[in-house]
């Protein structure tokens, strides 16, 4: 059964980055792409982004300046890196797996996160 | 939020609730839609996708459609272990990226 487990600094500073990493543990990383969403204490679900497993990323335009992400499939981990972090940036924040699907002869896209990591709260404090 | 969701929603055991979800032209009205179920302290999990498909082991009590630029969520049957709050999300063109509802808090009465 495939399981994915967020890691990384329950506390940063503000103006510091916060970096995180998702294991995935069994399975294929191949087929899917590899997200990380946010969501505010008592507030609703933020995409920040995806990276596929050849490196490259599709980050949310509004956290882009700050954002970088990164995939090591050898070590079947994926790692999100946000700097210059304010107390906006205090969220629960999630790793999933999504299925990212075009079929361009029928104009016909699916893109949706079918498992999820349980999460991990972060919270930007001095 | 992009998408347009009722805060909350409540029903009896048994009675059937319906969550709504709007959005335009350049979300819904151009792509499919999924929706998450979140138990209180709980990561969301995937409960409808591409409008109206059901993942393995989600129950047959939930289903959902796509009408035009707006798609609904019903729970037929409703059961207490259905408290929890539900999210709509499709692509957003203008946005380039996926685009979530405010999310429904479903009380079960």
């Amino acid at each position: 059964q495939v399981h994915l487990q967020e890691s990384g600094p329950g506390l940063v500073k503000p103006s510091g980055t916060l970096s995180l990493t998702c294991t995935v543990s069994d399975g294929s990383l191949s087929k899917y792409v590899w997200t990380w969403i946010r969501q505010p204490p008592g507030m609703g679900l933020e995409w920040i982004g995806h990276v596929s497993t050849d490196g490259k990323s599709r980050n949310s335009p509004s956290l882009e300046s700050r954002l970088s992400m990164s995939m090591d499939t050898s070590k079947k981990q994926f790692s999100l890196k946000l700097n210059s972090v304010t107390a906006a940036d205090t969220a629960v924040y999630y790793c999933a797996r999504t299925f990212d699907y075009y079929d361009a002869p029928h104009n016909f896209f699916l893109y949706y996160f079918d498992l999820w990591g349980q999460g991990t709260l972060v919270t930007v404090s001095s | 939020s992009v998408l347009t969701q009722p805060p909350s929603a409540s029903g009896t055991p048994g009675q059937r609730v319906t969550i709504s979800c709007s959005g335009s032209t350049s979300n819904i009205g151009s792509h499919t839609v999924h929706w998450y179920q979140q138990p209180p302290g709980a990561a969301p999990k995937l409960l409808i996708y591409s409008n109206d498909q059901r993942p393995s082991g989600v129950p047959d009590r939930f289903s959902a459609s796509k009408p035009g630029t707006s798609a609904s969520l019903a729970i037929s049957g409703l059961q207490s272990e259905d408290e929890a709050d539900y999210y709509c999300a499709t692509w957003d063109n203008s946005l380039g990226g996926p685009v979530f509802g405010g999310g429904t808090k479903v009380t079960v009465l």
